[in-house]
């Protein structure tokens, strides 16, 4: 059974800082998503990783795959209060059927 | 370009009574899902469609039935629901292939609270 873990769950941090999330899968997957969330709100796809070593980066975001230690990173970099937000990772499985398995979510707070 | 569209966008049921969930999307893509997201955790899947025409359960289908109208819509039927439905129902729709991005859209989400 395919299971998703991410952490921090939450994670309050001052503008201008780094941090990472970090999203662990325990059975092997060719393709891990990365959504964010506001409240209230539906899912906004932020990266789509397919290969192992894969990098994406948009703005103040990075994330990356390594598939065989099963784990997917997504770095912020000097945030700021506008990346606020929940963001999830997704792992597919169950071949190409676009079936995902969500993590719990990591909640970022962003201080000003 | 709408993306995907749900309605209804709240809902308040009585237990025992039914109600469907409607979805369309019209970006022309063959697969479809539902999803539920109770407060504090991830999004589980509760139906798929791969194509028109076919249908398959997800890891919570219990207490659910889904209809593949046609390739742009996909409905979510509650029989008989229960206070443990209460939660936030998501239907999204993706164009998979082989090698490619292969991104997932959402559509806004629609409130269910069960009395």
């Amino acid at each position: 059974e395919l299971k998703v873990e991410q952490n921090p769950l939450f994670l309050s941090m001052q503008e201008g800082k780094n941090y990472t999330i970090y999203c662990n899968y325990s059975t092997t997957s060719d393709r891990l998503y990365w959504y964010r969330q506001d409240p209230g709100k539906s899912l906004e796809s932020l990266f789509v990783l397919l290969s192992n070593g894969a990098v994406k980066q948009e703005g103040r975001l990075m994330a990356s795959l390594d598939t065989k230690a099963r784990l997917s990173t997504l770095h912020i970099t000097a945030a700021v209060h506008d990346l606020s937000a929940t963001y999830f990772c997704a792992v597919a499985h169950g071949g190409n059927t676009g079936k995902l398995i969500f993590g719990q979510g990591t909640t970022l707070q962003v201080k000003p | 370009n709408a993306g995907v569209t749900q309605t209804p966008k709240f809902q308040v049921l009585k237990t025992g009574q039914s109600m469907t969930l409607q979805c369309a999307q019209d970006m022309n893509h063959n697969s479809m899902y539902w999803y539920r997201q109770d407060p504090g955790m991830g999004l589980r899947l509760i139906y798929y469609s791969a194509s028109e025409g076919t249908t398959d359960k997800g890891e919570v289908p219990n207490g659910y039935n889904v209809s593949r109208l046609n390739k742009r819509e996909f409905s979510l039927r509650l029989e008989s629901a229960a206070p443990s439905q209460t939660s936030v129902y998501f239907c999204a729709s993706s164009e998979l292939r082989t090698g490619t991005g292969n991104t997932i859209y959402f559509g806004e989400g629609s409130w269910l609270t069960v009395v």
